[in-house]
C-alpha cells in the first residue's frame, strides 16, 4: 500500500498569503511529482524531482516553487497566493526508472478568496 | 502533446462491457492507465509498454497499438466499483520519464 501523505487536505485563504502545501512519502522513492487538478478536469504536471536537489518545472506554467532536500519530502509554495490558484494540488511518487508507476497522495485542495 | 481520450464519458449497466481508447500524435514509449473516484487520488492500473502484451488486472485488459500510438482500455463484466475517471497517462520515452494525461472518461456503472 502507497504511503504518501500531503497536509492540509483542506485549505481556504486570503489573496496575498503565503502557503506551503506538504508532501511526505515512506516508500524512498526517488521521483516526485505535483499536479495540478481542476474538478472533473485531467492532471497538469506542474513540478518534479529525481531526487534531493533536483527539481525541474513542469508542462504547466506555475507560480509555485518547489524544494527537495530530503528524498521524503517535496514541498510546493505559493508565495502570493491569487485566486486563479484555487484548484486541488495532487502529489505523486514512484521509483526511478521509465516504466514506474505513480502513487498519489490524498490532495489539497485549496481555495484562496 | 497531450493524448486524445475517447469516449468522454460512457454509461453502463453492470455486466456490460466497455472500451476506452488513448491516442497520441507522437511515437509513445509507454501508455499508463489510471482510475480516480469521485473525490480520490487517482489509481494505478498498468502500464503498456512499446513493443509489449496485453496487460490485464481482474477483469480489466489494456493493449497497445504501436503502429496507431493508440492504447485500449477493455473493462469486461463491469461492476459498480468500477465506476470513475479513468484517465491514460503517455511517455514519449527521452522524456525523462514524465506522464502526459488525457482528459479522461467518465465511466458510469449503473445497477
Amino acid at each position: 500500500e502507497a504511503d504518501i501523505y500531503q497536509t492540509p487536505r483542506y485549505l481556504v485563504i486570503g489573496t496575498g498569503k503565503k502557503i506551503t502545501l506538504e508532501c511526505s512519502q515512506t516508500m524512498g522513492h526517488d521521483k516526485m511529482y505535483w499536479y495540478q487538478q481542476d474538478p472533473g478536469m485531467e492532471l497538469h504536471l506542474i513540478h518534479y524531482s529525481y531526487g534531493v536537489n533536483s527539481t525541474e518545472k513542469g508542462d504547466l506554467s506555475s507560480e509555485s516553487t518547489v524544494s527537495r532536500i530530503r528524498t521524503e519530502h517535496f514541498p510546493l509554495t505559493l508565495e502570493s497566493a491569487r485566486p486563479s490558484h484555487t484548484s486541488q494540488y495532487l502529489c505523486a511518487s514512484s521509483e526511478l526508472g521509465p516504466i514506474e508507476n505513480q502513487y498519489f497522495g490524498p490532495g489539497t485542495r485549496l481555495l484562496v478568496l | 502533446q497531450q493524448p486524445v481520450q475517447s469516449p468522454q464519458a460512457v454509461i453502463l449497466r453492470e455486466g456490460e462491457d466497455a472500451v476506452i481508447n488513448c491516442s497520441s500524435s507522437k511515437a509513445l514509449y509507454s501508455v499508463h492507465w489510471y482510475r480516480q473516484k469521485h473525490g480520490e487520488a487517482p489509481v494505478f492500473l498498468m502500464i503498456l509498454l512499446k513493443g509489449g502484451e496485453q496487460k490485464g488486472h481482474e477483469k480489466i485488459s489494456a493493449s497497445f497499438n504501436e503502429k496507431k500510438q493508440q492504447s485500449s482500455l477493455y473493462l469486461t463484466a463491469s461492476q459498480l466499483s468500477y465506476s470513475g475517471t479513468y484517465f491514460c497517462g503517455t511517455e514519449k520515452g527521452g522524456s525523462n520519464y514524465k506522464l502526459t494525461f488525457g482528459k479522461g472518461t467518465l465511466l458510469t456503472v449503473n445497477p
